[in-house]
């Protein structure tokens, strides 16, 4: 089984000042990681994603993140927050099947992120 | 990356007539498509595994009868809301599978808001 848990419901920070939005996950296998935006009444984008290569993902508008295995985490960071940044922040995690196999997501909880004038 | 198509965006209609919903890839072809509901401010919910040429995948609890999926083309799946009550408004989000293997990613469409009067 594998899930994810997003230690923060809510993250507010100053514009300008770094962001850390926390994500843990259990799996039984090698995990693929993403982490997805959701602006107000929209879809999902996909920020950055972690399939067994680099261990610093860097993903698109200066986020990045480090999947460290030891600690099972998977927290995304970015160094200087816009306020164009606020939104909804899911971590999301797969297993790694088979080639050509569908594969569903476990996604966590959400968190909302702020950003102060 | 690749662009997912969902149509309408936004739809009202009363209680006991049906809405359908359309998922679009638009510039790949997915055999395999999703469809989940967003409940406000919670996270998203599988409902159901679309694959083209068979019958959906359906999650533990949700009615497929009240819940139709047709995935008819490598582009196209449909989700059809049958009866719709007011309890059935909600945010429906599809997501089309792009690769294969490890290397396969969900793009997600922009999300449909269902509103039963």
């Amino acid at each position: 089984a594998q899930s994810v848990t997003q230690l923060d419901s809510h993250v507010s920070v100053s514009e300008g000042t770094p962001v850390l939005l926390r994500c843990n996950y259990s799996s039984s296998y090698s995990p693929s990681l993403f982490w997805y935006v959701q602006h107000p009444n929209k879809g999902l984008q996909l920020l950055l994603k972690y399939t067994s290569a680099a261990t610093l993902v860097k993903g698109i508008n200066g986020f990045e993140a480090e999947f460290k295995k030891s600690e099972t985490s998977f927290h995304l960071t970015k160094p200087s927050a816009h306020m164009s940044d606020a939104a909804e922040y899911f971590c999301v995690v797969t297993l790694s099947l088979s080639s050509g196999s569908a594969r569903q997501l476990t996604f966590g909880s959400g968190t909302q992120l702020t950003v102060l004038p | 990356g690749a662009v997912v198509s969902q149509h309408p965006s936004w739809v009202i209609c009363k209680s006991g007539t049906s809405v359908k919903i359309e998922c679009r890839s638009l510039d790949f072809q997915a055999t395999t498509m999703f469809w989940y509901r967003q409940f406000p401010k919670q996270s998203l919910m599988l409902m159901a595994t679309s694959n083209e040429g068979s019958k959906a995948t359906y999650e533990q609890g949700v009615e497929k009868d009240k819940f139709l999926i047709n995935h008819a083309s490598l582009t196209l799946s449909t989700l059809t809301v049958t009866s719709a009550h007011p309890e059935d408004s909600s945010f429906y989000i599809c997501s089309a599978l792009a690769g294969s293997g490890a290397k396969n990613i969900q793009y997600f469409g922009a999300g449909t808001r269902l509103s039963v009067l």
